[in-house]
């Protein structure tokens, strides 16, 4: 089983809607979590971390923690046709290691 | 502030050349890493250095040796390329007391 896991995709959702994005990790220990942007042909860039409970929310972005479900997610609200790439989730857990899940592709159709 | 910079950007081998990867930051970070890419796969460890004169062994560490050699830059290093290794390689850095890393532009290795 791997440690992280997401949906591949494709995720395809109209210009202006909400897209919701899903990871779940598998150590109850990990305390520390991100999500990163990553445009086809181009490394990952960072746009959110939660470390608690709850929701965080920067722009049109809102990132979910559940720690008792093991479960953290990415909301886009308003999504655009340049949010189109693909999102990795990761998780800082033992030997404090960055662990990332597959990725899931979106695609916002105009 | 160039950040993390990565050579080369493209290269391809024959199956038991050799080659090194060539990374390096210019944010003053303590530790830097090297991953790989492969499709669906998300980002694997290969090695990271905790700081300046540590390396350590990531996920997936076999057919690789990496060198620190200052604090900016990080070397992997493929002593027989196999065609398994054919990936896209990317180096990241992060500062001690941030989480966030940074990562360079790749370089897409093919070994034929």
């Amino acid at each position: 089983q791997k440690e992280v896991e997401q949906n591949s995709g494709p995720l395809s959702v109209p210009e202006g809607a909400i897209a919701s994005l899903n990871c779940t990790y598998s150590d109850r220990g990990s305390q520390s979590f991100f999500w990163y942007r990553q445009y086809s042909g181009k490394s990952p860039e960072l746009i959110m971390f939660i470390y608690s409970n709850g929701d965080k929310e920067d722009g049109r972005f809102t990132a979910q923690l559940n720690k008792a479900s093991q479960y953290v997610s990415l909301l886009i609200r308003d999504s655009q046709p340049s949010d189109s790439a693909t999102y990795l989730c990761a998780v800082i857990s033992a030997g404090n290691m960055l662990t990332f899940g597959g990725g899931t592709r979106l695609m916002v159709k105009p | 502030n160039a950040g993390v910079t990565q050579t080369p950007k493209f290269q391809v081998l024959k199956t038991g050349q050799s080659m090194t990867l060539q990374c390096a930051q210019d944010m003053n970070h303590n530790s830097m890493y090297w991953y790989r890419q492969d499709p669906g796969m998300g980002l694997r460890l290969i090695y990271y250095s905790a700081s300046e004169g540590t390396t350590d062994k990531g996920e997936v560490p076999n057919g690789y040796n990496v060198s620190r050699l200052n604090k900016r830059e990080f070397s992997l290093r493929l002593e027989s390329a196999a065609p398994s290794q054919t990936s896209v390689y990317f180096c990241a850095s992060k500062a001690s007391s941030y989480n966030e890393q940074f990562f360079g532009p790749g370089t897409r290795l093919t070994v034929l």
